[in-house]
């Protein structure tokens, strides 16, 4: 079975510039996930999708965050303008229905991000 | 809000010896406790969940116990070996959604 796909792998830019990472999770899998893990830290859950739709996005820094899942399969997340602080691995996981018992959370490797 | 605290931050164990992180949660409504082990540059990768239902589990050499009453949960790794060394990080939920994870516990395994 393949595994949630992330890209890019690294990406470097300069503050107030804009960035965008592209998530492709298992297939069949309805429930997608953003986090964020700042080096040292535990990941931090940004937003939550089911099918195309939102389920949580409390955490995610909407002045500045935004993502998206169109037809509920890929799943895009971009910073707009990006701070220092947001210098992070972003991490994608996707699960098959979230909220079940029988349900078990799959990450990508994740997009590591550096804003200099 | 759900809040999980994990210790120690970095624990060092000889070859062979055992190894316990330990994990304490706030939402006595959460029922799905999982573990990650995190290698350098990877990505977390489940090694071993429990559900609220049961108070222990155990895998090869590898084992959580849960305690619902005091609002902690354990992982036990017995036998270590150099490939254990990694991050590992506990998280809880209700069900599978919107794990809140810990901070992390840096395991070195000593030749």
């Amino acid at each position: 079975e393949a595994g949630v796909a992330q890209s890019p792998r690294y990406k470097i830019i300069e503050k107030r510039q804009s960035v965008a990472f592209w998530c492709n999770p298992i297939s069949g899998h309805a429930t997608l996930y953003w986090y964020q893990q700042i080096l040292g830290q535990g990941p931090k859950l940004l937003i939550q999708f089911q099918n195309n739709g939102v389920v949580d996005d409390s955490q995610l820094p909407k002045d500045r965050f935004s993502a998206e899942r169109l037809k509920g399969v890929d799943s895009t997340l971009k910073i707009q303008p990006a701070k220092l602080e947001d210098s992070a691995v972003y991490l994608c996981a996707s699960s098959l229905e979230g909220g079940t018992v029988r349900e078990k959370l799959f990450f990508g490797s994740g997009t590591q991000l550096s804003v200099l | 809000g759900e809040n999980v605290e994990q210790h120690p931050s970095t624990l060092s164990v000889q070859e062979g010896d055992s190894a316990v992180i330990k994990c304490t949660y706030s939402d006595s409504a959460s029922n799905y406790f999982p573990w990650y082990k995190q290698e350098l540059g990877k990505r977390p990768q489940l090694i071993i969940d429990i559900r609220s239902n049961v108070g222990e589990k155990k895998d090869q050499r590898i084992a959580v116990t849960l305690n619902k009453t005091a609002k902690h949960f354990s992982l036990h790794i017995t036998e270590t070996q150099p490939e254990d060394s990694a991050v590992y990080f506990c998280a809880a939920s209700i069900f599978a959604e919107k794990l809140t994870f810990g901070t992390g516990t840096r395991l070195t395994i000593i030749p």
